[in-house]
C-alpha cells in the first residue's frame, strides 16, 4: 500500500511569485490536512480537507489556500511568496477526521530567495 | 490561544529511561498525540490518548492528565535509534480528531552509547 505522496520534494522560489504543491493521499483515505513546519513555530495546522470540503483553516493569511478532488488528492497554493514563507510543508491523510492515526507525506521543502 | 508546551531538548544513555514531559492549554480537548520524527523524515505516529491514565505499547507507554492538561511520554530500554524529535499534539474539536492537531514545538532528543 503506497503512502502519502507529495509533490515536488524541493522547491525554490523567488519573492513574489506563486507555488502549487500536490498531495496524494493513502488510497482510501479521504481526509487531508496540511501543515508548515519551521524551526521557529514548529508543525502549523493550515487546512484540513474531507471529502471535497474544507472543514478547518488555520490562522494563515489569505494568500494560502487549498482544495481537495473527488479522488481525494490536495493541493495548496501560496500566493505573492514572501520569505517567511520558507519551511516544510506537510501533508496528512486518514480514512476519515475521526480517526486517529494520520500518516504523514515526507513533505515538500520549500525556499523562497 | 492554544499552548502546547515541551522542553526544547533532552539527552539520554542507552538503555535508560527517559521521560517527556507536555503540558496543553487548548480551547477544547478530543485526544492528545505523540509523533516521532526523524531529521529529514515524515512524522510517525507513537500513540493517543483521550481518557486519563496509561497506555502501554511495548517500549513506549504514554500519559494523560486531564484536569492538569498534562502528558508524558516514557520511553524505556532507550535505543541510539530513538533519537529523534518527539512531538506532542492536541485534538481540539470533538468529531474530528485528525482534522486540526495543534502541536508543541518538539523536543529533540539525543542517545549516547
Amino acid at each position: 500500500k503506497a503512502g502519502v505522496t507529495q509533490t515536488p520534494r524541493y522547491l525554490i522560489k523567488t519573492r513574489g511569485q506563486q507555488v502549487t504543491l500536490s498531495c496524494s493521499p493513502i488510497s482510501g483515505h479521504r481526509s487531508v490536512s496540511w501543515y508548515q513546519q519551521t524551526p521557529g513555530q514548529g508543525l502549523q495546522f493550515l487546512f484540513e480537507y474531507f471529502s471535497e470540503t474544507q472543514r478547518n483553516k488555520g490562522n494563515f493569511p489569505g494568500r494560502f489556500s487549498g482544495r481537495q478532488f473527488s479522488n481525494s488528492r490536495s493541493e495548496m497554493n501560496v500566493s505573492t511568496l514572501e520569505l517567511g514563507d520558507s519551511a516544510l510543508y506537510l501533508c496528512a491523510s486518514s480514512p476519515d477526521p475521526a480517526n486517529t492515526e494520520a500518516f504523514f507525506g515526507q513533505g515538500t521543502r520549500l525556499t523562497v530567495v | 490561544g492554544q499552548n502546547i508546551d515541551q522542553p526544547t531538548e533532552m539527552t539520554a544513555t542507552e538503555g535508560a529511561i527517559v521521560q517527556i514531559n507536555c503540558t496543553y492549554q487548548t480551547s477544547g480537548f478530543n485526544g492528545l498525540f505523540w509523533y516521532q520524527q526523524h531529521a529529514g523524515e515524515a512524522p510517525t505516529f507513537l500513540s493517543y490518548n483521550v481518557l486519563d491514565g496509561l497506555e502501554e505499547k511495548g517500549r513506549f507507554s504514554s500519559f494523560l492528565s486531564r484536569s492538569k492538561g498534562y502528558s508524558y511520554l516514557l520511553l524505556k530500554e532507550l535505543q541510539m535509534k530513538d533519537s529523534a524529535s518527539y512531538l506532542c499534539a492536541v485534538s481540539p474539536d470533538r468529531g474530528s480528531t485528525l482534522g486540526r492537531l495543534y502541536f508543541g514545538r518538539g523536543t529533540q532528543l539525543t542517545v549516547w552509547p
